[in-house]
Formats: structure tokens, C-alpha cells, sequence
């Protein structure tokens, strides 16, 4: 059965300082998604990562995955205020399977 | 596109009431599905449709819980009775074949209080 688990799931940042959220997966899954939720909105799609090795960017998000170590990582550089959000994973394994969410909380 | 459209958007009732909740997909997506979301359990899959067909239902917490897709433009989640261990966001989604590029578009959900 596959399982995700994010780390961490509470991260408090200063404005301006980098940060990497990981995204480990249990069993094969060959693509990935990033979601972000504002707090009382819905999920809206970040990245889809499709093969070993993908990068994929979008203004200070980075999103990568490792297929043999069944671990994918958003990078968050420079961090901004309008970056306060939770952020999920989901792992294809027939159906799509979430992690825990990573409550992000950007400060001035 | 319009996106996911859900309603009510609120709903507020009495332990032992019939809820319904309804989705509308987006247009020429193949795929519908049903989420929970809690404090507690994260978001769960409670059940997903293809071509109007329920797929997989193993999420469905009981038989009080049940859903149907009449059509492709058209889904509802039924709660008889509801209890108050059930309030939580529930969130339709639609796709088209997963995988790929194909990710799931969440419709606003619907926030359920159950007294």
C-alpha cells in the first residue's frame, strides 16, 4: 500500500531564507504532484513531476524528484509572505495518495 | 472553464439528517472524485468515478455514506443520517485519464457542520 509522509509539517521561516519541504513515498510511483491551499480554500495543482530527475520551477518554488529514492523536494528560495500556505504531495499509485500537508508560515 | 463547481458551499444541520452534497465537473474530464478533509485524518479518497462508473469506493467510511454520477456533468455525495464525527471539508476533484500530465482540479469544497 502506498503511504506518503511530508517533512516537516509545521515550518515557520523568516522572509528572504531558503527552505526544502521532502516528500517521501513507500512504493513505486512514477509521477508526483505539489498542491498548495490557502487556509479555507481549495487545492490548487503546483507542479506534476513525471519521470526521474525532473525539475521542474515556478518563481521562488522548486520541485524535483528522485524515483530511486522515492523522495521528492520543494525548495522554497527567498521566501515570501504570499508563500504562507500548506503544501501537499500526492504520489500516483493507482489512486492518488496525499501526505500530510506542510503548513508553511513566511515572517517578516 | 468555470472549474469544479461544488454546492452549498456551507451547510450547517442536525445530527440525523439527510446531507447532500454536488458537484459539477469540469467539462470533457472522464474522471470525478471525492475527498475528505480533517484536522485529523488529512485529506482522504472516499470515492472516484470514470466515465460515470464508480471505480473504487474503499474510502466510503459507511454504508451511510453513498454517491452517484447520473451523468457526466453531474455527481452528489449523500450522508443518511449524518452524525456529528462527519463534519469536515469535502472536496470534489475532476481529471482526465490520470497519469501523465493529467492532475486533479479540486472544486471550492463544501464545509459541513453536523450538530
Amino acid at each position: 500500500e502506498l503511504k506518503v509522509e511530508q517533512n516537516p509539517l509545521f515550518l515557520s521561516m523568516q522572509e528572504g531564507k531558503n527552505y526544502t519541504i521532502y516528500c517521501n513515498y513507500s512504493t513505486t510511483s512514477d509521477r508526483l504532484y505539489w498542491y498548495r491551499q490557502d487556509p479555507g480554500k481549495s487545492l490548487e495543482s503546483l507542479f506534476v513531476l513525471l519521470s526521474n530527475g525532473a525539475v521542474k520551477q515556478e518563481g521562488r518554488l522548486m520541485a524535483s524528484l528522485d524515483t530511486k529514492a522515492r523522495l521528492s523536494t520543494l525548495h522554497i528560495t527567498a521566501a515570501v509572505h504570499d508563500l504562507s500556505a500548506t503544501y501537499f504531495c500526492a504520489a500516483q499509485g493507482g489512486k492518488l495518495i496525499f501526505g500530510q500537508g506542510t503548513e508553511l508560515s513566511v515572517k517578516p | 472553464d468555470a472549474g469544479v463547481i461544488q454546492s452549498p458551499r456551507h451547510e450547517v444541520t442536525e445530527m440525523g439528517q439527510e446531507v447532500t452534497l454536488r458537484c459539477k465537473p469540469i467539462s470533457g474530464h472522464d474522471y470525478l472524485f471525492w475527498y475528505r478533509q480533517t484536522m485529523m485524518r488529512g485529506l482522504e479518497l472516499l470515492i472516484y468515478f470514470n466515465n460515470n462508473v464508480p471505480i473504487d469506493d474503499s474510502g466510503m467510511p459507511e454504508d451511510r455514506f453513498s454517491a452517484k454520477m447520473p451523468n457526466a456533468s453531474f455527481s452528489t455525495l449523500k450522508i443518511q443520517p449524518s452524525e456529528p464525527r462527519d463534519s469536515a471539508v469535502y472536496f470534489c476533484a475532476s481529471s482526465l485519464t490520470p497519469g501523465g500530465r493529467n492532475e486533479q482540479f479540486f472544486g471550492p469544497g463544501t464545509r459541513l457542520t453536523v450538530l
